[in-house]
């Protein structure tokens, strides 16, 4: 199972929107409604945004967003805010033997 | 609150062997799906093995079939990952990771154990 492939990096000012592409294949995201995406910061543990592609579990702003076409899910953040410079990685359910593949992760920056 | 802890990690020499060590507090252990996914320094998230609540269905990624071994403890609460035959490109941050809610999303994570092969 080969990673999912992301963009290296992204980057926008304060208060502009980035999308973040994630590109699968039928048997990992478009196979599945289970894209998840995930934040972490330098020395931190990732943190979960976003599940069931565009779930927002308690707690995330509502500037974090998530969508899927095909084979390919995306994670929005509108109105970027300084503390949203970090890693984000997708994730998504790959099926029964290998149930998780993970994206190469994207740097975010706030410039 | 939900707490995992990791512990075990250290240098080992490429051939040798560790033992890694998840102790969950705070949540019914014993009912949740357990997780390894490590983190190359300086790189990616990548998914190594699951084990079911009641560790019967268990799966690894195909680069440590063969070497590694998961298992669990529901009494003590804790998740084990048996890791022989080391290799350099072994060397990552080990996470334990569940998911609490009934999609397969990790919304927990330990602060991760280093493990360090090199000669």
């Amino acid at each position: 199972q080969s990673a999912l492939t992301q963009p290296r990096s992204v980057s926008g000012s304060p208060g502009q929107s980035v999308t973040i592409s994630c590109i699968g294949t039928s048997s990992d995201v478009g196979g599945y409604d289970y894209v998840s995406w995930y934040q972490q910061h330098p020395g931190k543990a990732p943190k979960l945004m976003i599940y069931d592609v565009s779930k927002r579990p308690s707690g995330v702003p509502g500037r974090f967003s998530g969508s899927k076409s095909g084979n390919t899910a995306s994670l929005t953040i509108s109105g970027l805010q300084t503390e949203d410079e970090a890693d984000y990685y997708c994730c998504s359910y790959a099926g029964r033997y290998t149930p998780y593949v993970f994206g190469t992760g994207t740097k975010v920056t706030v410039l | 609150e939900v707490q995992l802890v990791e512990s075990g990690g250290g240098l080992v020499q490429p051939g040798g062997s560790l033992r890694l060590s998840c102790a969950a507090s705070g949540f019914r252990f014993s009912s949740y799906e357990m997780n390894w996914v490590r983190q190359t320094p300086g790189k990616g998230l990548e998914w190594v093995s699951s084990i079911s609540s009641s560790g019967t269905k268990i799966y690894y990624t195909d680069s440590v079939k063969g070497r590694f071994t998961i298992s669990r403890d529901n009494a003590k609460e804790s998740m084990y990952l048996q890791m022989n035959s080391l290799r350099a490109e072994d060397t990552a941050l080990y996470y334990c990771a569940t998911y609490t809610a009934s999609s397969p999303a990790f919304d927990y994570w330990g602060q991760g154990t280093l493990v360090t092969v090199s000669p």
